[in-house]
């Protein structure tokens, strides 16, 4: 069964860079037809999705975070990561990891299973 | 940035039946894109529901279910239980801004 468990720093300053990684155990990140995710939920709100990698490399962003986001895949190490730069407290959240299965047409994914979530908090 | 507009807050008294709307436009729901669900239960992260509009995961009860017609969808949950408790968020694709993932806001189902 697929687990993810993301890690990182839980407390950032404002304007540096956060970043946190998502370990997939119970199958290869490299097994192919799937995209893996990242999404956020601030404290008391709803979800917002962050972005997706796929294997190739390909990288797709909500635009409203597009110009400070980097997600990657490391398949040695059977991970993926996100980067967010340039951090304000408006940037505090639950991050969660997801895997979606490539369907067609792509924009129809769903997100499953989920990660636990992790609190980060920017704050100086 | 669009949204996709749910109740914040239903309720239902064990054994009945409450549904949730998601309301969206022309360019998500409306221009034919899959709805999916998740339930998010207190303290804990999101877990698929309903996918591909109408769809339950294995393992899902069936006294929850899915439809979608023009620019919204619904959830429905039948036979309402105590355990279903919970924060209940839809999910759709909208193409404009050169197209994203878009949750609903969430809605709040009480068990009363």
């Amino acid at each position: 069964q697929l687990q993810l468990q993301e890690s990182g720093s839980g407390l950032v300053k404002p304007s540096e860079t956060l970043s946190l990684t998502c370990a997939v155990s119970g199958d290869s990140i490299s097994s192919g037809g799937y995209s893996w995710s990242w999404i956020r939920q601030p404290p008391g709100k709803g979800l917002e999705w962050i972005g997706y990698i796929y294997l190739s490399g390909s990288t797709y962003y909500n635009p409203s975070l597009k110009s400070r986001v980097t997600i990657s895949v490391d398949r040695s190490k059977n991970h993926f990561s996100l980067n967010l730069n340039s951090v304000t407290a408006a940037d505090t959240a639950v991050y969660y990891c997801a895997r979606s299965l490539v369907v067609t047409p792509a924009v129809n994914n769903w997100f499953d299973p989920w990660g636990q979530g992790t609190l980060v908090t920017v704050s100086s | 940035q669009s949204v996709l507009t749910q109740p914040p807050s239903v309720s239902g008294a064990p054994g009945q039946r409450v549904t949730i709307s998601c309301t969206g436009s022309s360019s998500d729901i409306g221009a034919g894109y899959d709805v999916h669900w998740y339930q998010q239960l207190p303290g804990t992260a999101p877990k698929l529901l309903i996918y591909g509009d109408t769809n339950r995961p294995s393992g899902v009860p069936d006294r929850f279910s899915g439809s979608k017609s023009g620019t919204s969808a619904s959830l429905a949950i039948t036979g309402l239980q105590a355990e279903d408790e919970a924060d209940y968020y839809c999910q759709s694709y909208d193409s404009s801004l050169g197209g994203h993932v878009l949750f609903g806001g969430g809605t709040k189902l009480t068990v009363i």
